[in-house]
């Protein structure tokens, strides 16, 4: 069965600071990677999906297959970014049978 | 656009009761999926529908769960003689096409069941 695990419920940073939210997966199929954001009192958007290869409002994601991690990145974290975010995996290759993490709060400090 | 609909927001149910939740998807999109978060937990898929079918039910439970999209009105998500276990945030989502097209979801139904 797949899983997705996102070790940190919460992460604070300093605008500036660099940010990174942790994402593992298990599954024995080759998976496709997203990460969804949800800003406050909005509804949850995609931000950007392993494949695309794309960097999105300054994040990025590589897939690492060997540690079976999909970690999120931004070199120089804006208040803005002050969100919830969820990694999510599909299992179904279509874009739709998702299984997401549990979450990370991520609060960038003035 | 107003985007994707769910009502109600919040619903209480006591046991052995039926819930029914509803989303309106967003215009345009015939493609309607649906999501469960049980409590300390991530979403995961249900069900995805198009109107008057079930694409994928690969997600839905077993018994006491069903779902429709009907040509007119909204899609449902019906769940009969409910449970404690049941309560969770119900999440919908839509999309224009089927595979491999961004996901739109709403904000939820929360279901308690007391």
């Amino acid at each position: 069965a797949q899983r997705v695990t996102q070790p940190e419920k919460l992460l604070s940073v300093f605008k500036g600071a660099p940010v990174e939210l942790k994402c593992n997966y298990s599954y024995s199929g080759s998976p496709e990677l997203f990460w969804y954001v949800q800003y406050s009192r909005q509804r949850l958007q995609l931000l950007l999906r392993h494949i695309s290869r794309e960097s999105i409002k300054g994040f990025t994601a590589d897939l690492n297959k060997g540690e079976t991690s999909f970690h999120l990145k931004k070199p120089f974290a804006q208040e803005e970014d002050s969100a919830m975010y969820y990694c999510a995996l599909d299992s179904g290759g279509s874009n739709y049978k998702l299984t997401f993490g549990k979450g990370t709060l991520l609060t960038v400090n003035p | 656009n107003a985007g994707v609909m769910q009502n109600p927001r919040h619903l209480v149910r006591r046991r052995g009761q039926e819930a029914r939740l509803r989303c309106s998807p967003m215009k345009g999109h015939s493609h309607v999926y649906w999501y469960r978060q049980l409590p300390e937990e991530g979403l995961k898929f249900m069900v995805y529908l198009q109107k008057e079918n079930i694409i994928d039910e690969s997600g839905m439970p077993k018994e006491r769960f069903s779902a429709e999209f009907p040509k007119e009105g909204p899609s449902i998500l019906r769940i009969q003689q409910v449970v404690r276990g049941d309560s969770a945030a119900y999440f919908c989502a839509s999309s224009p096409t089927g595979t491999n097209s961004p996901l739109h979801f709403g904000n939820g139904t929360r279901l308690t069941v007391t």
